[in-house]
């Protein structure tokens, strides 16, 4: 079975820091790998995905994650964060399957607080 | 192009009464899948419909069932409501087959007293 393990619960950071992330996940068979961002009172608009190709997939608003095998993970980084940036963020994984059958599985989430 | 929506976004019922949800998906859109998200954890897969047919389902009781229209918007029903049922309910619609964004709707903030 399918799990997510987002590694950190809480981050705090100050504006114009770097920022990471962390998502670790398991599973038995090749997976699509997704970031998803939650804003206060809203629901979750897709920050970028790994489907295959290159490991190194970016958003257009600055995030990038890179998919590791051998280690299982797809951890998200942001060289430069801004006020803005304050979120959940949930790491989530699928499998190709049957024909519709693609759930995704989801991190616990990671709160990224940016602090002025 | 409208994107998914969902109704009604807060509602509050009492213990063993029943509830629906409704959610309309995005245009051109065949699949819709629901989630439920509890305070403070990550959504948790309910089901998913392709085409009117239920073809996944996660680790939720048969109290929870839906339905998913010609037009492809669907329903959430939720039977003998439990105050562990409290959470936001979102649903999202994508394309059929793997690695398809799935695109959320706001929610429904389900109370359950």
């Amino acid at each position: 079975a399918q799990s997510v393990t987002q590694l950190d619960s809480q981050v705090p950071v100050f504006e114009e820091a770097p920022v990471e992330l962390r998502c670790n996940y398991s599973s038995s068979v090749s997976v699509y790998l997704f970031w998803y961002v939650q804003y206060p009172n809203q629901g979750l608009q897709l920050l970028l995905k790994y489907l295959s190709g290159s490991t190194l997939v970016e958003s257009i608003n600055g995030f990038e994650a890179e998919f590791n095998k051998s280690q299982t993970s797809f951890h998200l980084r942001k060289p430069s964060v801004h006020i803005s940036d304050t979120a959940e963020y949930f790491c989530a994984v699928s499998e190709g399957g049957t024909q519709g059958a693609q759930k995704l599985v989801f991190g616990q989430g990671t709160r990224l607080t940016i602090n002025p | 192009e409208t994107g998914v929506t969902q109704s009604p976004t807060h509602l509050i019922k009492t213990r063993g009464q029943q509830v629906t949800l409704r959610c309309s998906s995005q245009s051109g859109h065949n699949t819709v899948s629901w989630y439920q998200q509890a305070l403070g954890q990550g959504p948790q897969f309910i089901f998913q419909y392709y085409r009117e047919e239920e073809n996944g389902r996660g680790n939720f009781p048969p109290r929870f069932s839906g339905l998913q229209f010609p037009n492809y918007s669907s329903e959430l029903n939720v039977n003998a409501l439990e105050l562990d049922d409290s959470a936001l309910y979102l649903c999202a619609s994508s394309l059929g087959g793997p690695g398809y964004t799935k695109f959320f709707g706001p929610g429904t903030r389900l109370t359950v007293l």
